[in-house]
């Protein structure tokens, strides 16, 4: 069975400082790896996604995947308050119709 | 533009009932997928579709079935509602090819009484 895993946090950090997020995948086949952000009540929304090892960057927001740890982490420098939210890491297999793998989240709160 | 829409956004419903939520997207994408996020807020996929092939999630009740009328509309139907199928649904679609992201909807908040 497919498993993502997330700490649920929460994760609190100054505004201004750097939030590292953490998500580890159990299945090696794994391709293709996203980063969403969800507000409450509101729909997931794409923040990064990153298909090969290394970093790949976006304004303030880094992904980092390491295939041979199946580890991805979000960076995400000078952090505001509007960061605040919940953040899903997300694992995709080709051959399973693209359907992707959640985790269960992490809170972020970023405090003024 | 709304890219990915659902409706309803609320459903309130008694269990037994038989309900039907809509999903349309303008994006043209060719695969579309069903969510199910619970109270805890685990999202869940149940059901990946495109014009070729149906995938379903195996924990899936038979109790719920995708259909789709044309290639930019999944909607969602079930059957004989229980308390357990309470949660907020969401629909999402992608490009199938090259492992695209999804987009998602705004989803439908379904409460059974």
């Amino acid at each position: 069975q497919k498993e993502v895993e997330q700490n649920s946090g929460p994760l609190s950090v100054p505004e201004g400082a750097i939030a590292s997020l953490n998500c580890t995948y159990s299945d090696r086949g794994s391709q293709s790896f996203f980063w969403y952000r969800q507000y409450s009540g509101k729909s997931p929304e794409l923040i990064m996604f990153i298909y090969s090892n290394g970093d790949k960057e976006d304004g303030r927001f880094t992904a980092q995947l390491n295939k041979a740890s199946q580890y991805v982490s979000l960076l995400i420098r000078d952090s505001q308050p509007s960061d605040s939210a919940t953040y899903l890491c997300a694992v995709g297999y080709k051959s399973a119709g693209n359907m992707l793998t959640f985790g269960g989240g992490t809170r972020l709160m970023v405090k003024p | 533009d709304t890219a990915v829409s659902q409706t309803p956004k609320y459903l309130v419903t008694q269990m037994g009932n038989d309900k039907s939520i809509k999903c349309e997207q303008n994006l043209g994408h060719d695969t579309m997928y069903w969510y199910k996020q619970d109270s805890k807020k685990f999202l869940k996929i149940m059901f990946s579709y495109n014009n070729k092939e149906l995938i379903i999630n195996e924990t899936v009740p038979n109790r719920f079935s995708p259909k789709s009328p044309d290639k930019a509309h999944l909607n969602l139907h079930i059957n004989s509602l229980e308390l357990g199928d309470s949660a907020v649904y969401f629909c999402a679609s992608s490009q199938a090819s090259g492992n695209q992201p999804q987009h998602f909807g705004d989803g439908t908040r379904l409460s059974i009484l």
